[in-house]
């Protein structure tokens, strides 16, 4: 089945720029979605479509896709984005996939 | 506003059943595709199953394949998903969660519900 990797964690200083990449185990182009997760609380879709923001998601949040990695980035680090980010694909045969997920902590 | 209401979790022992149901308001149910997805406790997402806008096409994970069911009902607006032979690694928080592609699957969620808690235990 197709897997997603990513790192079980990430840290940033506030005002820093957080990179978390999520890695497919294929080289074929995949799009890529990433959802927040606060604690005690709902996935947010952030970024879809490898680099698209949904409306009232914050201009901090970009996204890229190369190869066979996606990065999820978080530019000028705030405390409220310490979160669980999970990357997320389409595969043919297992259909929506996820990444095992990120927990960025604001140091 | 987009809104999905999930129900029906609560404890129950292994090898029983439960229904979650997942109500949504706010937009045109019966043109969407929606999923359900769990997360065990201090775990990752995980898809359990997937049901087209009508209805038509399902999938299933292998981990619940053979004893989860969904199901839908566009008439009222409702999602289902019967699981039977439930066992302790089922026990999780059970979202329900839209894609926004309509017609054409978008390939990812864009609404989530709050969960309702399915816990597996004798």
């Amino acid at each position: 089945s197709y897997k997603l990797t990513q790192p079980p964690a990430v840290s940033v200083s506030p005002g820093q720029t957080a990179s978390i990449t999520c890695s497919g185990d294929k080289s074929e182009h995949k799009y890529i979605s990433w959802y927040q997760q606060r604690p005690g609380q709902s996935p947010v879709l952030v970024i879809f479509q490898d680099n698209k923001r949904p409306s009232g998601i914050p201009e901090r949040f970009s996204g890229s896709n190369s190869g066979s990695t996606a990065t999820l980035t978080i530019s000028g680090t705030q405390a409220m984005d310490e979160a669980d980010y999970y990357c997320q694909a389409w595969d043919s045969r297992t259909s929506y996939v996820f990444g095992a997920g990120t927990k960025v902590t604001v140091l | 506003e987009v809104l999905l209401v999930e129900s029906g979790g609560g404890l129950v022992q292994p090898g029983g059943s439960l229904r979650l149901s997942c109500t949504a308001s706010g937009f045109a149910f019966s043109t969407y595709a929606v999923s359900w997805v769990r997360q065990a406790p201090g775990k990752g997402l995980e898809l359990v199953s997937f049901i087209s806008a009508g209805g038509a096409i399902t999938y299933s994970a292998d981990s619940v394949k053979g004893r989860f069911t969904i199901s839908r009902d566009n008439s009222r607006n409702t999602l289902h998903l019967q699981m039977n032979s439930l066992r302790a690694e089922d026990t999780a928080l059970y979202y329900c969660a839209k894609d926004p592609g309509g017609s054409t699957i978008a390939y990812y969620f864009d609404s989530w519900g709050q969960g309702t808690l399915v816990t597996v235990s004798s």
